[in-house]
């Protein structure tokens, strides 16, 4: 059974850093892994897609990596600004799975100004 | 990137009776959605898969009985909580794929907030 992590659980940073979001899974076969914003109240916003063949896909100043035999991923967020707090979920398919996806716990981050 | 919308946004409700919540992909067909359900400051968890034209299939520990999913177009998702009791108070999301074109990327509607008194 597939198991994602998140870690931090919760970050608070000055705005203007630089910070990673780390997101681990147990099963690497997987056919892709989907970086999600939610706000509170709110549902997901998807920010990121990375196939299972792709290293990394970038967005404004969101990158995200992929290291599939690792299990690993990361959310770079570059020049982070207060608009950016939100909780960052990663979520991975399956490659046997259909559409499903499997949800970290999510990092909660807050940028202050 | 494609829109799903649900509604009711919130609802509040007595408990014993039924909530009827819709998904609607606006801009494309899907032929599989996924209803989750998240607790305050928890992840989401996936409670359904819904296939249009079949039965949905239940993640265990979830009562069928319960929460009834419908989906009859390729549109149009619904979840129904019966006779809904306190414990049932949640926030529900729904999410949909593209149908005929697997990039495997999922979107989310906005969510329903149940509130059940």
């Amino acid at each position: 059974k597939q198991e994602v992590t998140q870690i931090p659980a919760a970050l608070s940073v000055p705005e203007g850093e630089n910070l990673v979001l780390n997101c681990s899974f147990t099963d690497s076969a997987i056919y892709n892994l989907q970086w999600f914003r939610q706000d509170p109240g709110k549902g997901l916003t998807s920010l990121l897609l990375i196939q299972s063949s792709q290293r990394e896909q970038t967005s404004g100043r969101l990158n995200a990596s992929l290291d599939k035999s690792s299990g690993r991923s990361t959310l770079y967020i570059a020049a982070s600004q207060p608009g950016d707090s939100a909780t960052y979920l990663c979520a991975v398919r399956q490659s046997n799975a259909g559409n499903m996806l499997t949800f970290g716990g999510g990092t909660r981050l807050m940028v202050k100004p | 990137g494609a829109v799903v919308s649900q509604h009711p946004s919130w609802v509040i409700c007595k408990s014993g009776t039924s909530v009827k919540i819709e998904c609607r992909s606006l801009d494309f067909q899907a032929t599989t959605m996924f209803w989750y359900r998240q607790f305050p400051k928890q992840s989401l968890m996936l409670m359904a898969t819904s296939n249009e034209g079949s039965k949905a299939t239940y993640e265990q520990g979830v009562e069928k009985d319960k929460f009834l999913i419908n989906h009859a177009s390729l549109t149009l998702s619904t979840l129904t909580v019966t006779s809904a009791h306190p414990e049932d108070s949640s926030f529900y999301i729904c999410s949909a794929g593209l149908a005929g074109r697997d990039t495997g990327e999922l979107f989310f509607g906005e969510g329903s907030r149940l509130t059940v008194l």
